[in-house]
């Protein structure tokens, strides 16, 4: 069963540094890997999603890279800013399954 | 266009009561998928839809969960015998196709508390 880790659990830092969250994942068997951001409360909003055949996707100051054979990817957040306070998720969509397999988040906030 | 919408938004119930979890996937979507949120934790998958047909219950804990889609749209969650383990957020998403390498679009979530 594929397996999804996110280090760290928390992180808060000063606005305007630029940051990287980790996501970890045991099979590298996956049509794409996905990053979402969820504020307290609300649901899940897909921030950027990565094929298996490419390196890295960038959306504005974000930017996601997947290395699959080493089942890692990172996000890189650029210039952080206080609504960038959410919690971020990692998300492995499996060949041959039909859902996604979520990580834990990230909790992260930008101190202004 | 509309997003995934859920009703209620907020479900409060006492242990062993039956409860009914609400989602209207985005128009046209014939994927339809429910997760379940437990606190500090990432959602774990229950059950996706084709269409009306439930293709993967594998996500079910047991059988006092069950879901239907009767017309292949709108879904129901529908738990018995609630107990405190059940408090948690219960997520719908929907996709265009299903079948994987889709972008899933979520719901805000149904709050569960069972007292």
């Amino acid at each position: 069963k594929q397996e999804v880790t996110q280090i760290p659990a928390a992180l808060s830092v000063p606005e305007g540094e630029n940051l990287v969250l980790n996501c970890s994942f045991t099979d590298s068997a996956i049509y794409n890997l996905q990053w979402f951001r969820q504020d307290p409360g609300k649901g899940l909003t897909s921030l950027l999603l990565i094929q298996s055949s490419q390196r890295e996707q960038t959306s504005g100051r974000l930017n996601a890279s997947l290395d699959k054979s080493s089942g890692r990817s990172t996000l890189y957040i650029a210039a952080s800013q206080p609504g960038d306070s959410a919690t971020y998720l990692c998300a492995a969509d499996q060949t041959g399954a039909n859902n996604l397999f979520f990580g834990t988040g990230t909790r992260l906030t930008v101190i202004p | 266009g509309a997003g995934v919408s859920q009703t209620p938004s907020n479900k409060v119930t006492e242990k062993g009561k039956y409860v009914e979890l609400r989602c209207d996937p985005i128009s046209g979507h014939t994927a339809l998928y429910w997760y379940r949120q437990s606190l500090g934790q990432g959602p774990e998958f229950l059950i996706y839809f084709q269409g009306t047909g439930a293709a993967d219950d594998s996500g079910l804990p047991n059988d006092r969960f069950f879901a239907v889609r009767p017309e292949g749209s709108v879904s129901t969650l529908k738990i018995q015998r609630t107990e405190r383990g059940d408090s948690a957020v219960y997520l719908c998403a929907s996709s265009l196709m299903g079948g994987g390498q889709e972008t899933q679009y979520f719901g805000p979530g149904t709050r569960l508390l069972v007292l």
